[in-house]
């Protein structure tokens, strides 16, 4: 069983669609994020929930929307894509930052 | 500059080699993690440090809390070893990660 999968691995869109990235993990942790990776492979940190409710949320565009439903799950979902948000998008969780962190295998979003 | 640095950018080496990794930060921090990203694109969690040194396998790292400085060794370098490796660093207060650059690492055979 994969501890954090997310879906889908790519994701292909139009500029101006809305879009969404899926993330669960299966190891009971508390904390799960949302971090960007862009072309020069530099990670940043978007957002962090704790048991669903949300804990850090670094400057990114308001429609950029995280949602949380349960702590298993953190979903993202993105409105009006812009040609800039090209980039990979990693979910990981933890127990706590201080805590290891478990990765998903990442999202390639392609805007056109 | 960034929070945190990391050195080198890119490093070539043979196989059998030891590689050292740099990281250097610039604010306090409670913990420091070291991570791996494979050409595939997935990353995987090599250590989290607060003080002294860890070791698992042929990868060994060090912090420096003081210094602000962590690095990360790989003994008996291997091809499969070739990666990108990236610190992360936890400030004192808060749960957010700041990442470094990474270091792109080719072990050739």
């Amino acid at each position: 069983d994969t501890a954090v999968s997310q879906t889908p691995k790519y994701l292909v869109t139009q500029m101006g669609n809305d879009k969404s990235i899926k993330c669960e993990q299966n190891l009971g942790h508390d904390t799960m994020y949302w971090y960007k990776q862009d072309s020069k492979k530099f990670l940043k940190i978007m957002f962090s929930y704790n048991n669903k409710e949300l804990i850090i949320n670094e400057t990114v565009p308001n429609r950029f929307s995280p949602k949380s439903p349960d702590k298993a799950h953190l979903n993202l979902h993105i409105n009006s894509l812009e040609l800039g948000d090209s980039a990979v998008y990693f979910c990981a969780s933890s127990n706590d930052a201080r805590w290891k962190l478990f990765f998903g295998s990442g999202t390639q979003l392609s805007v056109l | 500059k960034n929070e945190v640095e990391q050195s080198p950018q890119n490093l070539t080496a043979q196989e059998g080699e030891f590689i050292t990794i740099n990281c250097s930060y610039s604010v306090g921090i409670s913990a420091l993690h070291w991570l791996q990203q494979h050409p595939g694109g997935g990353i995987v969690s090599l250590f989290m440090l607060s003080s002294g040194k860890k070791k698992h396998g042929r990868l060994i790292a060090t912090i420096n809390i003081q210094e602000k400085h962590s690095s990360l060794h790989i003994t008996a370098s291997h091809p499969r070893d070739s990666a990108v490796y990236i610190c992360a660093t936890i400030k004192a207060a808060g749960n957010k990660l700041t990442f470094g650059g990474g270091t792109r690492v080719l072990v050739k055979p």
